[in-house]
């Protein structure tokens, strides 16, 4: 079956540091989505990427879904403590997710 | 909107007890599902709803079961608990299959 896998696990960065994590899948994907997880809370839907080579941009946040729609990226640049999370990408259909990047920021 | 409601918050069971996940959305949403989520494995899908009467199977579905009686409501139920069932589930319910998801608060569960 479909499956997503996410690196790297963690990472610890310096505030005002680059952050960048990869999303790669089994499977050709329809869409995929990002979300956020605070510490002790709930994931949170970030956006969703559709069309091959999209590139999506929230603020300090880009996405972007590869060419072949098998694999995608989110990069925050100056990372801030409210960046600290974990990120997850769910691929489509049955909304399998990745095992999450969690990120840890040093002010 | 109060969005996807989960109850309880927290829950201590015995090995071998049982008990019943509440899940409640009130964003007229056709598709439900629940998830745990273990340190280092991420969310992983237990089961499915894509409209009141129809449920199918996750990714990790033994030991759990599930029914639809309502487009609201999806609760998901243990038979006999076991302590690999410690874990944090997460209900979420989106308007399609592949529309965002949107996730209750989270259940915070031990079996000893």
């Amino acid at each position: 079956g479909q499956q997503v896998m996410q690196i790297p696990q963690y990472q610890h960065v310096q505030e005002g540091e680059d952050f960048t994590t990869y999303c790669n899948s089994s499977t050709t994907l329809s869409n995929i989505q990002w979300y956020k997880q605070r510490p002790g809370g709930h994931p949170v839907f970030l956006i969703q990427l559709v069309k091959s080579g999209e590139v999506k941009k929230q603020k300090r946040l880009t996405f972007q879904f590869g060419e072949a729609k098998k694999n995608s990226s989110l990069h925050i640049t100056a990372t801030q403590t409210t960046d600290v999370g974990t990120y997850f990408c769910a691929g489509q259909g049955d909304m399998r997710f990745g095992a999450g990047t969690r990120l840890t920021v040093k002010p | 909107n109060a969005g996807v409601t989960q109850t309880p918050k927290f829950q201590v069971l015995k090995t071998g007890q049982s008990m019943t996940l509440q899940c409640a959305q009130d964003m007229n949403h056709e598709y439900m599902s629940w998830y745990r989520q273990d340190p280092g494995m991420g969310l992983r899908l237990i089961h499915y709803s894509v409209g009141a009467g129809i449920t199918d199977q996750g990714e990790v579905p033994n030991g759990y079961n599930v029914s639809r009686s309502t487009t609201e409501d999806f609760p998901l139920r243990l038979l006999s608990a076991a302590p690999s069932q410690t874990s944090v589930y997460f209900c979420a319910s989106s308007y399609l299959p592949d529309s965002p998801l949107h996730f209750g608060n989270g259940t915070r569960l031990t079996v000893t």
